[in-house]
Parts: structure tokens; sequence; C-alpha cells
């Protein structure tokens, strides 16, 4: 089994409807990232939650918001779609320095909002 | 905050030749590098890392970078490139002993023809 999950791995979904995308990990640490990937831009953090009661806003988080439910999940969610979001979403996890082994991503999730 | 430049949006190699992509951080404190490879359809995937000592950083496949904290740089090197290597290599940094997310460059499109 992978130490990142997401799922779904690819949705369409339409303008105006709300969505939500899960992460889970096996790998026992606290700190879980949700990045969006678009071409040229590399990735863009959304939100970070360093344990289950502390969650942080990233660069981008406009439009969407985040629950961790539990050490090992993370969901994402977009209240209210819109093209501009489509986009490949990432979910990550770290130790707690956030760098003796770098941070372990999930496979993806693409997601299409027409 | 800390921001990453990578300069080279796509290289194009034939096998066998060198590889060098150039990465440029800014941020005034000691800080954590780290170069992601991300393979066709795949998530990102850890190559190497640089914390502290030796400026040069072997990783995983042949990959190395070196460290260069005079000119902020962390370019990321390979003496004789593969068809395999053709991937998206991403640049990231943190800043060292804090807790702060990683900041990831824009990418670079690496193509090795056969």
């Amino acid at each position: 089994d992978a130490d990142v999950t997401q799922t779904p791995r690819n949705r369409i979904t339409k303008t105006g409807k709300r969505i939500m995308l899960e992460c889970s990990q096996t790998k026992g640490h606290d700190r879980m990232y949700w990045y969006r990937q678009d071409p040229g831009l590399g990735l863009r953090l959304i939100y970070y939650s360093f344990d289950v009661k502390d969650i942080n806003k990233g660069e981008i988080s406009d439009g969407y918001s985040v629950s961790r439910q539990a050490q090992a999940k993370f969901s994402l969610s977009l209240e209210s779609a819109i093209p501009n979001q489509t986009a490949l979403y990432f979910c990550a996890t770290s130790d707690p320095t956030g760098t003796t082994a770098g941070y372990t991503f999930g496979s993806g999730t693409r997601l299409t909002v027409v | 905050a800390q921001s990453v430049s990578q300069h080279n949006h796509h290289v194009i190699l034939s096998e066998a030749a060198s590889l060098e992509l150039g990465c440029n951080y800014s941020y005034g404190g000691t800080v954590n590098l780290f170069w992601y490879v991300q393979y066709p359809g795949q998530h990102l995937q850890l190559l190497l890392k640089y914390f502290s000592g030796d400026p040069l950083v072997k990783g995983i496949k042949g990959f190395e970078a070196e460290f260069i904290k005079s000119k902020f740089s962390f370019n990321l090197r390979k003496p004789s490139v593969q068809w395999s290597d053709t991937a998206e290599y991403f640049c990231a940094v943190n800043p060292s002993g804090s807790a702060r997310q990683l900041t990831f460059g824009s990418g670079t499109q690496l193509t090795v023809l056969p």
C-alpha cells in the first residue's frame, strides 16, 4: 500500500459544485500538506497542518478549505468549484522537522472543473 | 519569505549527454535544499537533499547536486543521461531549523531523446 493515498485519482466536476479531495497517510507523521500543480508554475501550497489542531493557510488558500479529521487524514474542499481550479492536486506528509526525509507525496488528484 | 528560481523550463538532450539544471534560491539565512523528480503520470519523489556538511550531495540514479552558498545555487547534475531520466525536476527550499514548509521552483521538464 502507498504511504500517502489520495482519492479520487481523477474527477470532473461542474462549476459551482462542492467537491472534496481526500488524503490519508500511513507514515505516522503529524505534518500534512495540500499543494496544487499547474504547468509552468510548479507546486504551490494551499494549506498545511502540523497536527490535528493546527491548520494554516498557504500561498493560495482562497476558494479552498481543509479538514484534519485525524492524524492520518487531511481533506481538501472546494466550496464552489471554478474552472481556474482545474489542476493536479497533491497531498504530502513530512516528519516533524519537515526535512529529515523530505516530503512523501501522494499520487495526485487530477481535477477538471467545467 | 523564501523563493526558488529554475530558469530552464524545458531541456532537451540526447542520451549520454551531460546534464546540469539550474536552481537559485532567495533567502537570507541557512536553508535546506531538495531536488524532486516527477516521472510522467507519477507523484514527486525525492532525488537528493542537502542540510549541512559536504556541499556536493549524491542522490539516487547517479544524480548529484552542488550547494554554492555564495551564489545561492543548488544545481543538479548527471554525467550521462538516459531516456528513462525524462521527467520534470523540481528544486525546493526551506529555512533550516524552522517549521516552515517547502517552497518549490516552477520545475524543469527534461526530455531525453533516444
